[in-house]
Protein backbone atom coordinates (compact mmCIF):
# COMPACT_ATOMS: atom_id res chain seq x y z
CA UNK A 1 0.00 0.00 0.00
CA UNK A 2 1.39 3.45 -1.18
CA UNK A 3 2.39 5.77 1.36
CA UNK A 4 3.29 9.29 2.06
CA UNK A 5 7.66 9.00 3.31
CA UNK A 6 9.09 11.34 5.61
CA UNK A 7 12.54 11.73 7.06
CA UNK A 8 14.48 12.11 8.81
CA UNK A 9 11.88 10.82 11.56
CA UNK A 10 14.00 12.30 14.57
CA UNK A 11 16.25 15.07 14.70
CA UNK A 12 17.63 16.98 17.88
CA UNK A 13 19.46 20.15 16.74
CA UNK A 14 20.49 22.84 18.58
CA UNK A 15 19.36 26.70 18.93
CA UNK A 16 20.24 28.85 16.02
CA UNK A 17 21.11 25.92 13.39
CA UNK A 18 19.58 25.00 10.28
CA UNK A 19 17.08 22.29 9.98
CA UNK A 20 15.65 20.34 7.34
CA UNK A 21 12.84 17.83 6.41
CA UNK A 22 11.53 15.74 3.45
CA UNK A 23 8.15 14.35 2.05
CA UNK A 24 7.69 12.51 -0.56
CA UNK A 25 3.74 12.07 -1.45
CA UNK A 26 1.86 9.16 -2.55
CA UNK A 27 2.67 8.70 -6.37
CA UNK A 28 -0.10 10.70 -8.17
CA UNK A 29 -1.25 12.88 -5.29
CA UNK A 30 -0.81 16.32 -6.51
CA UNK A 31 -1.67 18.26 -2.97
CA UNK A 32 0.87 18.17 -0.16
CA UNK A 33 0.09 19.64 3.19
CA UNK A 34 2.66 20.04 5.74
CA UNK A 35 1.40 20.51 9.41
CA UNK A 36 2.90 21.51 12.40
CA UNK A 37 2.06 19.35 16.04
CA UNK A 38 3.19 20.59 19.38
CA UNK A 39 2.66 18.09 22.24
CA UNK A 40 -0.81 17.85 23.54
CA UNK A 41 -2.26 19.91 20.70
CA UNK A 42 -4.05 18.55 17.04
CA UNK A 43 -2.15 19.46 14.01
CA UNK A 44 -2.13 22.65 12.64
CA UNK A 45 -1.34 23.56 9.04
CA UNK A 46 1.78 25.91 7.99
CA UNK A 47 1.46 25.46 4.11
CA UNK A 48 -0.07 23.81 1.43
CA UNK A 49 0.88 22.89 -2.50
CA UNK A 50 -1.15 22.22 -5.34
CA UNK A 51 1.73 20.56 -7.64
CA UNK A 52 4.29 23.25 -7.63
CA UNK A 53 2.40 26.07 -6.60
CA UNK A 54 1.36 27.31 -3.01
CA UNK A 55 -1.59 27.74 -2.25
CA UNK A 56 -1.82 28.87 1.59
CA UNK A 57 1.29 29.92 3.42
CA UNK A 58 -0.75 31.98 5.61
CA UNK A 59 0.41 30.13 9.03
CA UNK A 60 4.22 29.81 8.11
CA UNK A 61 6.46 32.04 9.94
CA UNK A 62 8.32 33.16 6.86
CA UNK A 63 11.37 34.79 8.90
CA UNK A 64 12.56 31.36 9.58
CA UNK A 65 10.37 28.66 7.66
CA UNK A 66 10.53 28.06 4.07
CA UNK A 67 8.82 25.57 2.09
CA UNK A 68 9.25 23.95 -1.69
CA UNK A 69 8.07 21.61 -4.01
CA UNK A 70 10.12 22.28 -7.18
CA UNK A 71 8.79 19.61 -9.42
CA UNK A 72 5.39 19.24 -8.10
CA UNK A 73 6.41 15.89 -6.45
CA UNK A 74 8.31 15.68 -3.14
CA UNK A 75 9.22 18.42 -0.52
CA UNK A 76 11.43 20.11 1.58
CA UNK A 77 10.90 22.43 4.95
CA UNK A 78 13.40 24.09 6.05
CA UNK A 79 14.17 26.15 9.49
CA UNK A 80 17.13 28.60 9.93
CA UNK A 81 17.11 29.54 12.85
CA UNK A 82 15.51 26.91 14.99
CA UNK A 83 14.29 28.06 18.14
CA UNK A 84 13.37 26.32 20.99
CA UNK A 85 9.80 26.50 20.53
CA UNK A 86 10.01 24.60 17.24
CA UNK A 87 10.11 21.42 19.44
CA UNK A 88 7.34 19.79 17.09
CA UNK A 89 6.53 17.19 15.45
CA UNK A 90 6.37 17.90 11.73
CA UNK A 91 3.38 15.95 9.35
CA UNK A 92 3.09 16.03 6.02
CA UNK A 93 0.26 15.06 4.06
CA UNK A 94 -1.46 14.60 0.68
CA UNK A 95 -4.30 13.52 -1.72
CA UNK A 96 -5.03 13.06 -4.81
CA UNK A 97 -6.47 16.16 -6.18
CA UNK A 98 -8.43 19.35 -5.10
CA UNK A 99 -10.11 20.62 -2.11
CA UNK A 100 -11.92 17.28 -1.60
CA UNK A 101 -11.22 13.44 -0.82
CA UNK A 102 -9.16 11.73 2.23
CA UNK A 103 -5.78 12.90 3.36
CA UNK A 104 -3.26 11.10 4.01
CA UNK A 105 -0.53 11.31 6.65
CA UNK A 106 3.17 10.22 7.05
CA UNK A 107 4.87 9.14 10.13
CA UNK A 108 5.99 12.27 10.61
CA UNK A 109 9.41 14.24 11.82
CA UNK A 110 9.98 14.43 15.52
CA UNK A 111 12.22 17.87 16.19
CA UNK A 112 13.54 18.34 19.31
CA UNK A 113 15.51 22.19 19.89
CA UNK A 114 17.70 22.66 22.57
CA UNK B 1 -12.87 29.84 10.30
CA UNK B 2 -14.15 26.43 10.98
CA UNK B 3 -14.20 25.54 14.85
CA UNK B 4 -13.71 21.86 15.79
CA UNK B 5 -15.16 20.60 19.49
CA UNK B 6 -13.81 17.41 20.55
CA UNK B 7 -15.49 15.61 23.73
CA UNK B 8 -14.69 14.50 26.04
CA UNK B 9 -10.70 15.42 26.21
CA UNK B 10 -9.78 12.46 28.31
CA UNK B 11 -11.59 9.08 28.69
CA UNK B 12 -10.66 5.96 31.02
CA UNK B 13 -11.91 2.59 30.30
CA UNK B 14 -11.26 -1.39 31.22
CA UNK B 15 -10.87 -3.19 28.34
CA UNK B 16 -14.20 -5.07 27.21
CA UNK B 17 -16.04 -1.47 27.50
CA UNK B 18 -18.04 0.62 24.62
CA UNK B 19 -17.47 3.95 24.21
CA UNK B 20 -18.56 7.00 21.85
CA UNK B 21 -16.20 10.03 21.37
CA UNK B 22 -18.07 12.91 19.58
CA UNK B 23 -17.01 16.16 17.47
CA UNK B 24 -18.88 18.98 16.73
CA UNK B 25 -17.97 21.84 14.53
CA UNK B 26 -19.24 25.30 12.98
CA UNK B 27 -19.83 25.17 9.74
CA UNK B 28 -20.80 23.04 6.60
CA UNK B 29 -18.26 20.56 6.06
CA UNK B 30 -16.86 19.01 2.86
CA UNK B 31 -14.83 16.19 4.73
CA UNK B 32 -14.31 15.00 8.06
CA UNK B 33 -11.99 12.71 8.67
CA UNK B 34 -11.41 10.45 12.07
CA UNK B 35 -7.67 9.65 13.23
CA UNK B 36 -5.57 7.83 15.68
CA UNK B 37 -2.77 8.60 16.51
CA UNK B 38 -0.31 5.83 17.69
CA UNK B 39 2.16 5.99 20.16
CA UNK B 40 4.96 7.18 17.46
CA UNK B 41 2.89 10.18 16.54
CA UNK B 42 1.51 8.72 13.10
CA UNK B 43 -1.55 9.80 12.24
CA UNK B 44 -3.97 6.81 11.01
CA UNK B 45 -6.84 7.16 9.31
CA UNK B 46 -9.76 5.78 10.68
CA UNK B 47 -13.04 7.15 8.70
CA UNK B 48 -13.71 9.23 5.80
CA UNK B 49 -16.99 10.26 6.79
CA UNK B 50 -18.14 13.54 5.09
CA UNK B 51 -21.79 11.96 6.14
CA UNK B 52 -23.47 9.47 6.88
CA UNK B 53 -22.57 5.95 8.64
CA UNK B 54 -19.72 3.50 7.96
CA UNK B 55 -18.54 0.69 10.33
CA UNK B 56 -15.09 -1.13 10.19
CA UNK B 57 -14.68 -3.98 12.71
CA UNK B 58 -14.83 -2.95 15.96
CA UNK B 59 -15.21 0.93 15.01
CA UNK B 60 -18.06 2.91 13.79
CA UNK B 61 -19.00 5.92 12.70
CA UNK B 62 -21.95 8.60 11.85
CA UNK B 63 -21.52 12.06 10.48
CA UNK B 64 -25.04 14.46 10.60
CA UNK B 65 -23.63 16.95 9.04
CA UNK B 66 -27.20 19.10 9.06
CA UNK B 67 -26.53 18.95 12.79
CA UNK B 68 -22.62 19.80 12.75
CA UNK B 69 -21.52 16.45 14.50
CA UNK B 70 -19.94 13.43 14.59
CA UNK B 71 -19.49 10.81 16.61
CA UNK B 72 -17.10 7.69 16.62
CA UNK B 73 -17.99 4.65 18.31
CA UNK B 74 -15.60 2.35 19.76
CA UNK B 75 -17.02 -1.24 21.33
CA UNK B 76 -15.47 -3.99 22.99
CA UNK B 77 -12.27 -1.56 23.37
CA UNK B 78 -8.56 -3.03 23.80
CA UNK B 79 -5.60 -1.87 25.16
CA UNK B 80 -4.25 -1.20 21.60
CA UNK B 81 -6.97 0.92 21.14
CA UNK B 82 -5.22 3.19 23.56
CA UNK B 83 -3.85 6.83 22.24
CA UNK B 84 -5.75 10.02 21.22
CA UNK B 85 -8.23 10.18 18.48
CA UNK B 86 -8.64 13.46 16.42
CA UNK B 87 -11.73 14.40 14.29
CA UNK B 88 -10.43 17.34 11.49
CA UNK B 89 -12.86 18.64 9.12
CA UNK B 90 -12.45 20.67 6.03
CA UNK B 91 -15.44 23.64 5.27
CA UNK B 92 -16.35 24.09 2.07
CA UNK B 93 -14.63 27.20 1.50
CA UNK B 94 -11.71 25.68 2.80
CA UNK B 95 -8.86 23.42 1.25
CA UNK B 96 -7.31 21.96 4.68
CA UNK B 97 -7.90 19.79 7.59
CA UNK B 98 -8.73 21.68 10.58
CA UNK B 99 -8.22 19.45 13.74
CA UNK B 100 -10.03 19.10 17.00
CA UNK B 101 -7.75 19.24 20.02
CA UNK B 102 -8.40 15.14 20.46
CA UNK B 103 -9.68 12.84 22.77
CA UNK B 104 -6.83 10.80 24.74
CA UNK B 105 -8.39 7.09 25.52
CA UNK B 106 -6.90 4.95 27.82
CA UNK B 107 -7.89 1.56 28.06
CA UNK B 108 -6.46 -0.76 30.61
CA UNK B 109 -6.59 -4.71 31.46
Amino acid sequence: EAEVAQSPRYKITEKSQAVAFWCDPISGHATLYWYRQILGQGPELLVQFQDESVVDDSQLPKDRFSAERLKGVDSTLKIQPAELGDSAMYLCASRRQGWTGELFFGEGSRLTVL
Amino acid sequence: GIQVEQSPPDLILQEGANSTLRCNFSDSVNNLQWFHQNPWGQLINLFYIPSGTKQNGRLSATTVATERYSLLYISSSQTTDSGVYFCAVESQAGTALIFGKGTTLSVSS
